[in-house]
């Protein structure tokens, strides 16, 4: 069964700090896999996505992740956070050949908190 | 949010009622998708449509009905079947890219219902 973990509820990180955000992942096949974030009572943002090619994907606001095959990882990192940064990420996975039905399966996402 | 938009923002339900809540986009996109959102659970998909008159539904589809009746709208009513309908409800599209598969698109979300049952 295809699955996403993100193994931390919350990630603390004062402003200027460089932050990571953690995922991994488990899919029969090539994976397709996207970050988005999540503002409070809001819709969720697409961040970036990584189908094939550079295993270093760069994203909006600063954001990039770098997918692992090895370690079925794709950890999103930013080189110095910001207070704006702040909010609820999420990792999802879409594996290839799944159905072509294009569902996503979403990680329980992960609280930033960017303090000052 | 783009041009995906959902009304209402917020809506209350009493026991035994259905309602139904507005999903409507611009982009021209082929699939559009519902999910329910709940705290620490991350996003569930409730159905799904990439064609006109067409829909599939998703992991979690009791006590929800959909139609695609046009290619920018994409309905969901929540039955007095749904036992426990409060949650935040999101709705997605995304447009097939040319010659291949719904696997590589991105999904673009409106900015969601808040629905509780009062």
């Amino acid at each position: 069964a295809q699955s996403v973990a993100q193994p931390e509820d919350q990630v603390n990180v004062a402003e200027g700090n460089p932050l990571t955000v953690k995922c991994t992942y488990s899919v029969s096949g090539n994976p397709y896999l996207f970050w988005y974030v999540q503002y409070p009572n809001r819709g969720l943002q697409f961040l970036l996505k990584y189908i094939t090619g550079d295993n270093l994907v760069k994203g909006s606001y600063g954001f990039e992740a770098e997918f692992n095959k090895s370690q079925t990882s794709f950890h999103l990192k930013k080189p110095s956070a910001l207070v704006s940064d702040s909010a609820l990420y999420f990792c999802a996975v879409r594996a290839y050949g799944s159905g072509n039905t294009g569902k996503l399966i979403f990680g329980q996402g992960t609280t930033l908190q960017v303090k000052p | 949010d783009g041009g995906i938009t959902q009304s209402p923002k917020y809506l209350f339900r009493k026991e035994g009622q259905n309602v139904t809540l507005s999903c409507e986009q611009n982009l021209n996109h082929d699939a559009m998708y519902w999910y329910r959102q709940d705290p620490g659970q991350g996003l569930r998909l409730i159905y799904y449509s990439q064609i006109v008159n067409d829909f599939q539904k998703g992991d979690i589809a009791e006590g929800y009905s959909v139609s695609r009746e046009k290619k920018e709208s994409f309905p969901l009513t929540v039955t007095s079947a749904q036992k426990n309908p409060t949650a935040f409800y999101l709705c997605a599209s995304s447009l097939r890219p040319r010659g291949r598969s719904f696997s590589t698109d991105t999904q673009y979300f409106g900015p969601g219902t808040r629905l509780t049952v009062l």
